[in-house]
């Protein structure tokens, strides 16, 4: 129940082409899923959050889509771009703990 | 900006040792964590940390131990180090109280045992 499943493992899209990272939860107490951008050599950054009394929030090209009932979120990658080329992680936590249940991860590729 | 600092970016020790990774944080937050990340697995928690000398055993603890003697410093040690420790670690730190703060991440320590 602590698990976040994460799809696709991997991603190739052509540059200007929308990015889709799906991700799917379990435990009904999660309030907050931020998602993580990794480039290589590098820790994770946060990118974009969001908490489940909203459906969507979009900062730039990035969006997340969240639907409560069915307990599935997703991060919208507009116009993507080389540079976009990351491993990206979704993330869950509940109020009531400190930790994060992170996703295994999904590594885009964006072809120039 | 929050600033994690860990102490080497790469590491290569022999099976049996005793490892110290270390791990600095610059914003005075009151919660750490260590995690190792490897390929098709993610992030998994190995421990963290509330509060100065508070440890918590997160999913993988097996193999390590922590230390938290002050605020700002959180330490990985692995006891005894074995082949399949070697691993990407990666040092967080976040402001304690809600949970709807993000974690700040290092950039991590790539470690190899022999």
């Amino acid at each position: 129940q602590q698990q976040v499943k994460q799809s696709p493992q991997s991603l190739i899209v052509q540059k200007g082409g929308i990015s889709i990272i799906n991700c799917a939860y379990e435990n009904t107490a999660f309030d907050y899923f931020p998602w993580y951008q990794q480039f290589p050599g590098k820790g994770p950054a946060l990118l974009i959050a969001i908490r489940p009394d909203v459906s969507e929030k979009k900062e730039g090209r990035f969006t997340i889509s969240f639907n409560k009932s069915a307990k599935q979120f997703s991060l919208h990658i507009m116009d993507s771009q080389p540079g976009d080329s990351a491993t990206y992680f979704c993330a869950a936590s509940a109020n009531y703990g400190q930790n994060f249940v992170f996703g295994p991860g999904t590594r885009l590729s964006v072809l120039p | 900006d929050v600033k994690v600092t860990q102490s080497s970016r790469y590491l290569v020790k022999r099976t049996g040792e005793k490892v110290f990774l270390e791990c600095v944080q610059d914003m005075d937050h009151e919660n750490m964590f260590w995690y190792r990340q490897d390929p098709g697995l993610g992030l998994r928690l190995i421990y963290f940390s509330y509060d100065v000398k508070m440890k918590e055993k997160g999913d993988i603890p097996e193999g390590y131990s922590v230390s938290r003697e002050k605020k700002e410093r959180f330490s990985l040690i692995l006891e005894s180090a074995s082949t399949n420790q070697t691993s990407m670690y990666l040092c967080a730190s976040r402001t304690g109280g809600s949970s709807n703060q993000p974690q700040h991440f290092g950039d991590g320590t790539r470690l190899s045992i022999l």
